[in-house]
């Protein structure tokens, strides 16, 4: 059974500092893999998806990567801004399962 | 406006009280899903559909039952709700399949059981 596992739970940084969130999921054999966002008590949003075959993906500021045979995905955001705090999710597609990992919350204090 | 839909976003009942959480979405999406998301445990797939009258199990389908007969719509239905289901449930849907494609969530239901 796919588990996945995000650390840390919890990251509290200055604005403006580069951060990298972290991935790992126990089955190696995926079709992709894909970061959320959740604002509280609000829906997910996708940020980026990356197929199996890719080794990472971009959008503005934030960068994933997929390391499919050691089982990893980092997601970094760059010069990071008080309202980019939310809870941050990385889902593995496996089988016919998305399986998500418990999620990272982060606070950028101004 | 590309969305997920879900109603309502917040219901309170009471055990055994049948109930219908409602899921529609205007994308032309074959596969939906429903998911609950409770603290400690993370989000849990309840059940998936891949296109219409296609539907199958996740991770935690007990006392729950879908119905796909639209391809717009996926109705969650709790015919006797418990206490344990008190939870947040989302919606999702995906273009194609799950395998290659981004999943686009509601903005949740808030569900309290008393």
């Amino acid at each position: 059974k796919q588990e996945v596992t995000q650390i840390p739970a919890a990251l509290s940084v200055p604005e403006g500092e580069n951060l990298v969130l972290n991935c790992s999921f126990t089955d190696s054999a995926i079709y992709n893999l894909q970061w959320f966002r959740q604002d509280p008590g609000k829906g997910l949003t996708s940020l980026l998806l990356i197929q199996s075959s890719q080794r990472e993906q971009t959008s503005g500021r934030l960068n994933a990567s997929l390391d499919k045979s050691s089982g990893r995905s980092t997601l970094y955001i760059a010069a990071s801004q008080p309202g980019d705090s939310a809870t941050y999710l990385c889902a593995v597609t496996s089988g016919s399962r998305l399986t998500f990992g418990e999620g990272t919350q982060l606070t950028v204090n101004p | 406006e590309a969305q997920v839909t879900q109603n309502p976003r917040y219901l309170i009942t009471v055990t055994g009280k049948k109930l219908t959480v409602t899921c529609s979405q205007n994308m032309n999406h074959e596969y939906m899903s429903w998911y609950r998301q409770d603290p400690g445990l993370g989000l849990r797939q309840i059940y998936y559909s891949m296109n219409v009258e296609v539907t199958d199990k996740g991770d935690v389908p007990e006392g729950y039952k879908v119905s796909r007969k639209e391809k717009r719509n996926f109705p969650l239905i709790l015919e006797s709700p418990s206490p344990n289901q008190t939870s947040l449930y989302f919606c999702a849907s995906s273009l194609g399949g799950l395998l290659y494609n981004e999943q686009f969530f509601g903005p949740g239901t808030r569900l309290t059981v008393l």
